[in-house]
């Protein structure tokens, strides 16, 4: 079993709608990201989070420390959004070596 | 201010050639990494640099891969000799220092192997 799992794996959504990508991990973590990675194979760092909530324009990500899973939500999502996004782990300690999810790959149709 | 730096951004060879690829990362992080990424997976940390320090090279399959960071800047990964199987992407990314710091990823090398 992965230590990090995403949900869903493959997502397509209208322009306009509000999307959920969900990650969930196994593992104790001293912070989580979300990444996005479009067609090409270049990877933007979105959000670092250890605890609550951040918000930057469109996107918020939430973490549940307690139950161990976080979600990546888009507001108003657009064609531009399709991309994969992956959620990642750090596990502590003195290294921020990242231990990844299979990434959902989401499509936004006009 | 320049992002992370990778050559070439496609490669084909034919099996059992070698291949090198670099990267130079954002000016004035002292970590580097290399990763893997298989198509439809996330990426795999190939090996970790501090400075010019490789300190995690745990899955870095040593029989036909080897990474220099000589003076601790930019960075080179060499496969010798390439099989099917290496055809993938390899990503480098670069982050201030190794404590829970953001990493910012090059663009990556796709490379395929014949």
């Amino acid at each position: 079993k992965n230590e990090v799992e995403q949900s869903p794996q493959n997502l397509t959504a209208q322009e306009g709608e509000f999307i959920t990508i969900n990650c969930s991990y196994s593992v104790g973590i001293s912070a989580l990201h979300w990444l996005q990675q479009h067609p090409g194979g270049g990877i933007v760092s979105l959000f670092m989070l250890s605890s609550g909530k951040k918000k930057h324009g469109r996107l918020i990500a939430t973490i549940n420390i307690q139950e161990k899973h976080s979600s990546l939500h888009i507001t108003a999502s657009h064609p531009r959004d399709s991309a994969v996004y992956i959620c990642a782990v750090s596990k502590g300690g003195n290294t921020d070596k990242l231990i990844f999810g299979t990434g959902t790959r989401l499509q936004v149709f006009p | 201010e320049a992002g992370v730096v990778q050559s070439p951004r496609y490669k084909i060879i034919e099996k059992k050639q070698p291949v090198a690829f670099w990267c130079n990362p954002i000016s004035g992080h002292n970590t580097l990494y290399w990763y893997l990424q298989n198509l439809g997976q996330g990426p795999e940390l190939l090996i970790r640099y501090e400075n010019e320090e490789a300190v995690d090279d745990s899955q870095l399959p040593k029989d036909r891969f080897s990474a220099e960071r000589l003076k601790g800047v930019d960075s080179t990964l060499k496969i010798q000799p390439a099989e099917l199987g290496d055809s993938a992407v390899y990503l480098c990314a670069s982050s201030l220092d190794g404590r829970q710091e953001t990493q910012y990823f090059g663009p990556g090398t796709r490379l395929l192997v014949l």
